[in-house]
């Protein structure tokens, strides 16, 4: 099993631009996640799906920030315009049907705006 | 979610059984106790949960006290690739409630 996948790994950008991060669950999980983490804020919760329906955007920060999961093996986190506070890791999460179920992590997408 | 307190930092010997602590007064009957760890530059990994039984799999051990009040993460021979900050969850499992609320967790040094 390949485990949560994401991209870029890494993502350097100026202010204003539009960043998009991108995540592929593992196969047959039926809850997504979206976290970013910051020294300051530690780790929070932006916005889960399940079965491809968000269920929980309390976390998304501003209405710069949008996620979609168009299917079940992709799912994408938007900020438009893009700004340096929202430098941080963004890591995505995948588990098998909610409900509390375990959290399988990916390694993290790197954003850095300058 | 019940508010969880842990340690800032720890060390412990390479080969040693690391003990890590965890407290959660305010848990309620139906609040499950979850430990992950994220390694530098990795993302969290699960290590293990209960609910009032003591839990042991390939990873680790989890001791929860008979009260619930707090519970404490053994790693039984603690490897330099043990190097992580723990984190201790507290929460209810059911759907809806998919959120994981990490705190600050505990720094835990495996010294050679």
């Amino acid at each position: 099993d390949a485990g949560v996948i994401q991209s870029p790994r890494h993502e350097v950008t100026e202010m204003g631009q539009e960043v998009t991060l991108r995540c592929k669950p593992i196969s047959g999980h039926n809850s997504l996640f979206w976290y970013r983490q910051t020294m300051m804020r530690g780790l929070e919760l932006l916005i889960y799906f399940n079965n491809n329906v968000p269920i929980d955007d309390s976390g998304m920060p501003e209405d710069r920030f949008s996620a979609k999961m168009p299917n079940a093996s992709f799912s994408t986190l938007k900020i438009q315009p893009s700004e340096p506070r929202d430098s941080a890791v963004y890591f995505c999460a995948s588990s098998p049907s909610g409900g509390g179920d375990t959290q399988y992590f990916g390694p993290g997408t790197r954003l850095t705006v300058l | 979610d019940a508010k969880t307190t842990q340690p800032t930092s720890m060390d412990c010997a390479e080969g040693r059984a690391a003990n890590l602590p965890c407290n959660h007064s305010t848990i309620s009957g139906n609040e499950y106790v979850y430990w992950y760890r994220q390694i530098h530059s990795q993302g969290p990994q699960y290590i293990i949960h209960g609910l009032k039984n003591n839990e042991t799999n390939e990873m680790a051990s989890l001791i929860i006290t008979e009260d619930r009040k707090s519970s404490t993460l053994i790693l039984p021979h603690a490897t330099l690739r043990d190097t992580a900050v723990y984190y201790c969850i507290v929460r209810v499992r059911n759907f809806g409630n998919e959120k994981l609320t990490f705190g600050t967790g505990t720094r835990l040094t495996i010294i050679p």
